[in-house]
């Protein structure tokens, strides 16, 4: 059983294009990410919830939304797609709050804006 | 603001000892985590650090110094399926962030 698994693996898509991917976990996690990762290979937050509260919004263009309609689930929609919005989009997730917590990671989007 | 440094690459001979240096300066400072990455695959938990000292897990280990803001990771008996990039990354005083390096992508020879 995938513990954090996302869909699409991989995304091809043109300019202006809106576009969504999907994120469940099947830990019981409070808490679930979306990480960015850059062809220079930089893990940057994007935003996380928790128990579908969100509690981390970075600095992202408005053109991203996230979406968490349970805790098992954190989508993430993309409006009017850029060229540089071309990376790799990991999903997360935690126990929960607490400082030692680690994350599990799902396997990745590659998103390619053409 | 939070910086996190790492060397970009290393290469290391099958069966040798590699050593990945991170140092840090956040604001603020609640753990560090270092993770392994395989080309195309999800970053995996490695080790957990909050206290000073060496943590030992397996062929594996890492150290913090949280005073000197650096923390290493100790590859022993490298193995070819260790050829991965490591991920250093710190809790910082904004709740529960993960703030990522940009990773080490070490090479393990024949």
């Amino acid at each position: 059983d995938t513990a954090v698994s996302q869909t699409p693996k991989y995304l091809v898509t043109q300019m202006g294009n809106d576009k969504s991917i999907k994120c469940e976990q099947n830990l019981g996690h409070d808490t679930m990410y979306w990480y960015k990762q850059d062809s220079k290979k930089f893990l940057k937050i994007m935003f996380s919830y928790n128990n579908k509260e969100l509690i981390i919004n970075e600095t992202v263009p408005n053109r991203f939304s996230p979406k968490s309609p349970d805790k098992a689930h954190l989508n993430l929609h993309i409006n009017s797609l850029e060229l540089g919005d071309s990376a790799v989009y990991f999903c997360a997730s935690s126990p929960g709050t607490a400082l030692s917590y680690g994350y599990t990671f799902g396997s990745g989007t590659r998103l390619t804006v053409v | 603001g939070q910086n996190i440094d790492q060397p970009t690459e290393m290469t290391a001979t099958e069966g040798a000892i590699v050593q990945i240096n991170c140092t840090y300066q956040t604001s603020g400072f609640n753990g560090l985590f270092w993770y392994q990455q395989h080309a195309g695959e999800a970053p995996t938990f490695l080790s957990y650090n909050v206290l000073d000292g060496l943590e030992e897990k397996g062929r594996f280990s890492s150290f913090l110094s949280r005073s000197k803001g650096y923390s290493y990771l100790l590859l022993k008996e490298l193995q070819m399926k260790d050829s991965a990039s490591y991920l250093c990354a710190v809790k910082g005083a904004a709740g529960n962030k993960l703030t990522f390096g940009g990773g080490t992508r070490v090479l393990v020879k024949p």
